[in-house]
């Protein structure tokens, strides 16, 4: 049973581009969740999605926005990427409401 | 708005002794989670905590939840160098799915 899967691996972009990251939730799970890790920190939620809609936000700009599709994967957008932006991106995966998430292994964006 | 405080951030031991990291949260919640991860890797669910007085032990790792005080420990018993990594607790805010992470406590076990 594969788990959470995410692609690209690692991502090097310029600032002013943008970046699409990709999830695909662990099987039964129908519940995506994105957070961003920056070095030596903790990771910070930025938005949730459930039957294909945004139901809860962090405290991140609109520059950053999502999608899920019918199959329940999932895609993080990032417009005019900023120095900032540079940080570990994980993707977690949940079965409906309110249960445990399983976290894939991340997508490392460097932005110079 | 929910905070999770997590101490000590760096820790340093020896292989054999013992020793607990903190995590401390400041407004009620019925859960908490907590992680490990290695350097470059993503987090790996260690424990799930669900109710006042939950105790969950797994090798040399146990943890402890009290819901009064808003703190759970992990408690690490006989150091090995495999524990080496950063422990992050993490809680759901406010009935809410969105989990807040403490800063991480990274651990180095040191032969």
């Amino acid at each position: 049973d594969a788990g959470v899967t995410q692609s690209p691996t690692h991502l090097i972009k310029t600032r002013g581009q943008q970046v699409t990251l990709r999830c695909s939730p662990k099987s039964g799970h129908d519940t995506v969740s994105w957070y961003q890790q920056a070095l030596g920190q903790g990771p910070q939620f930025i938005f949730q999605y459930y039957e294909e809609e945004e139901r809860q936000r962090g405290n991140f700009p609109d520059r950053f926005s999502g999608h899920q599709f019918p199959n329940y994967s999932s895609e993080l957008n990032v417009n005019a990427l900023l120095l900032g932006d540079s940080a570990l991106y994980l993707c977690a995966s949940s079965p409906g409401h309110y249960n445990e998430q399983f976290f894939g292994p991340g997508t490392r964006l460097t932005v110079l | 708005e929910l905070k999770v405080e997590q101490n000590p951030l760096f820790l340093s031991m020896q292989e054999g002794k013992n020793y607990t990291i903190y995590c401390n949260y400041s407004t009620t919640s019925d859960r908490l989670y907590w992680y490990r991860q290695d350097p470059g890797k993503s987090l790996e669910s260690l424990f799930v905590l669900l109710s006042n007085g939950a105790v969950k032990q797994e090798g040399r790792l146990m943890a402890s939840l009290d819901t009064k005080a808003r703190l759970s420990t992990l408690h690490i018993t006989a150091a090995v160098h495999d524990l080496s990594a950063t422990y992050f607790c993490a809680c759901p805010q406010g009935g809410s799915e969105k989990l807040v992470f403490g800063k991480g406590t990274k651990l180095t076990v040191n032969p």
